[in-house]
């Protein structure tokens, strides 16, 4: 079945450090999906990419979808501690509704 | 809008116990999912409907979960019996489907915390 994979599963930086989180998926996606959820919280969307090579940006946040679809990144500029939490990434199938949500990446920003 | 609301935000119960775990979604959304997270096996599909309709069950562990939705603002998550294995945060998402790409961003309740003692 599809898998979808994040490295690292953990992560802790000094706020000001950059982070950088990576998904790998074990197929082909149509689009991938991440979100970001704080420490009790839930998943909240962040943003989507659908075509090959994409790269979008949010302020410190610069995302990445690789040019075979298989593969994305999430880049934290200078990390602040507001940035605490865990981002999934989620990939989208060719022909279904469901995501396939990756293993999640930690991030624990030390002030 | 309120958002996807989830009932109860907390239970503990025996095991044996009948669990019923509520949703409902945002109005308009024609997607429903139930999701099962823990530290072990992460964030986790159970379940998902498309207008009502049950499309993909093969996350459901056993036969020990069931979902239902009857109507396009409800849905319930039923374990019968619990185990003190089903122990995790329970959440239910809703999204729409936007024109031919499909634009499916998924919106999260706040989950169900639920313990198996």
């Amino acid at each position: 079945g599809q898998q979808v994979m994040q490295i690292p599963q953990y992560q802790h930086v000094q706020e000001g450090e950059d982070f950088t989180t990576y998904c790998n998926s074990s197929t082909t996606l149509s689009n991938i999906q991440w979100y970001k959820q704080r420490p009790g919280g839930h998943p909240v969307f962040l943003i989507q990419l659908v075509k090959s090579g994409e790269v979008k940006k949010q302020k410190r946040l610069t995302f990445q979808f690789g040019e075979a679809k298989k593969n994305s990144s999430l880049h934290i500029t200078a990390t602040q501690t507001t940035d605490v939490g865990t981002y999934f990434c989620a990939g989208k199938g060719w022909g279904a509704n469901n995501l396939f949500f990756g293993t999640g990446t930690r991030l624990t920003v030390i002030p | 809008d309120a958002g996807v609301i989830q009932s109860p935000r907390h239970e503990v119960t025996e095991m044996g116990q009948e669990v019923t775990l509520r949703c409902k979604p945002i109005s308009g959304h024609d997607y429903l999912f139930w999701y099962r997270q823990t530290m072990m096996r992460g964030l986790e599909l159970l379940i998902y409907f498309n207008n009502n309709v049950p499309i993909d069950d093969s996350g459901m562990p056993e036969d020990r979960f069931s979902a239902k939705m009857p109507n396009a603002s409800f849905s319930t998550l039923k374990i019968q019996p619990s185990e003190p294995r089903d122990s995790a945060v329970y959440f239910c998402a809703s999204s729409r489907t936007s024109g031919g790409a499909a634009y499916n961003e998924q919106f999260f309740g706040p989950g169900t915390r639920l313990t198996v003692l």
